[in-house]
């Protein structure tokens, strides 16, 4: 079945740069568009990022364009976010998420367990 | 503006039947969206995906009692026969080129 494994959270100073990691397996990686959706302790779903199935096209938030980078390794089945200058409100967990539809940007169908990010001196 | 709006809670008692909504901004009601289910302390999962028609695909091992309607701008999902794992936060989300939503979330108890 679908598996999403997150890792490289961890706790990080202000200003500090953090690379997220999510290993894909048990499904066609490269046909899914993929996405980065964090939630802040005890608050909702904020999407963060999505990109296509080739890594050519991605989208972002606007409160989260400049400083984050999603980026995949479809030949490593691979799902990557590079964060830089990180603030204390980027405090949250992280979870990777495969499309619901191959081939196509559509709503979420499967999540990862999340990776927790803390910021904080 | 395309937002998803839901109440913040919901209760019903065990083995009743409980109907979450989620309703479309303006202009929107032509979006399917997708609810997701995230219990206390678990990472969200997903439940199913809901049409404007209201036709809608749940995810592998959904039980039978969850399902989905659709109405003008509303979404919903209707549990039936609560159980106590039902307790959970529900959140609706909807998607475009460039962009993808999550409403608030409704924080479900089960009395």
């Amino acid at each position: 079945q679908v598996q999403l494994v997150e890792s490289g959270g961890g706790l990080v100073k202000p200003g500090g740069s953090l690379r997220l990691s999510c290993a894909a397996s048990g499904f066609s990686f490269s046909d899914y568009y993929m996405s980065w959706i964090r939630q802040a302790p005890g608050k909702g779903l904020e999407w963060v990022s999505y990109i296509s199935t080739n890594g050519r096209t991605m989208y972002y938030a606007d409160s989260m364009k400049g400083r984050f980078t999603i980026s995949r390794d479809n030949a490593q089945n691979s799902l990557f976010l590079q964060v830089n200058s990180l603030r204390t409100e980027d405090t949250a967990v992280y979870y990777c998420a495969s499309s619901y539809t191959p081939m196509a940007h559509s709503g979420v169908g499967s999540w990862g367990q999340g990776t927790l990010v803390t910021v904080s001196s | 503006q395309l937002v998803l709006t839901q109440s913040p809670s919901a209760s019903a008692s065990l083995g009743a039947s409980v109907k979450l909504t989620c309703t479309l901004s303006s202009g929107h009601y032509n979006y399917a969206i997708v609810w997701h289910q995230q219990q206390p302390d678990h990472g969200p999962r997903y439940l199913m995906k809901l049409d404007a028609d209201g036709s809608h695909i749940k995810g592998d091992g959904i039980p039978d009692r969850f399902s989905g309607s659709s109405s003008g701008a509303e979404r919903y999902l209707t549990i039936s026969s609560l159980q106590s794992q039902d307790e959970a936060d529900y959140y609706c989300q909807t998607w475009g080129t460039g962009f993808v939503f999550f409403g608030g979330g409704t924080k479900l108890t089960v009395l």
